[in-house]
């Protein structure tokens, strides 16, 4: 039982280059989410999905898009990486229901040069 | 909407000596509270939720509804609970974390 996986864990991107951060899950759970994790800020959901087919927009998802064609599935892509962008991300995931644990990833340390 | 305060952004301590992490929150439904641990460059890991009420590596958090915080305490602090603590309020049916902007605990001998 692997829980949250995410890759890569390091990348560097040049300024206007796109890429995919993976993140798989093998608990069978309905909730996926993508966080970034800055400074002095703590974590922002960037969009997070309720189930396969579903998606939605969290508090900074400008610059990033989502798809969940698989429950077990998140893929977060950077469409025109900006040095804005530099952050760790983490997928989350849970079983979408109150009073559950939120399982997360060891995190994507990305560098926009 | 919702919203999780940690007021400080760094706590220093000596070991042995009582840890209280603040946290305070605003959110018009029924709250669910969740205290999570990021060591040095890991995945944050889940510490401690009221719902549970119980005492994870010491720790402990009461939540108090009339003053809307979720303080984590712990009697005795250990150099090995340097870390990064992370409140969080999870609302939209269990779908959604809203994090205060975490509390770099220090413990120096």
């Amino acid at each position: 039982n692997a829980g949250v996986t995410q890759t890569p864990k390091f990348q560097v991107l040049k300024t206007g280059q796109s890429m995919t951060l993976q993140c798989a899950q093998d608990m069978n759970h309905e909730y996926m989410s993508w966080y970034r994790q800055d400074p002095g800020m703590g974590l922002r959901l960037i969009h997070y999905s309720v189930g396969a087919g579903i998606t939605d927009q969290g508090e900074v998802p400008n610059g990033y898009n989502v798809s969940r064609s698989t429950t077990e599935d998140f893929p977060l892509r950077l469409l025109s990486a900006a040095p804005s962008q530099t952050s760790v991300y983490f997928c989350a995931s849970g079983p979408g229901t109150s009073g559950n644990t939120i399982y997360f990833g060891e995190g994507s340390w990305l560098t926009v040069v | 909407a919702q919203r999780v305060t940690q007021p400080e952004k760094l706590l220093s301590v000596f070991k042995g000596a009582p840890v209280e992490l603040k946290c305070n929150y605003s959110y018009s439904g029924s709250p669910e509270l969740f205290w999570y641990v990021q060591y040095s460059r890991q995945r944050l890991q889940l510490l401690l939720r009221h719902i549970s009420r119980e005492s994870i590596k010491g720790f402990t958090a009461d939540l108090n509804k009339g003053e809307t915080s979720f303080h984590l305490k712990k009697p005795f602090a250990q150099e090995e609970d340097s870390a990064m603590y992370y409140c969080a309020l999870l609302t939209g049916g269990g779908n959604k974390l809203t994090f205060g902007t975490g509390t770099q605990l220090k413990v120096e001998l």
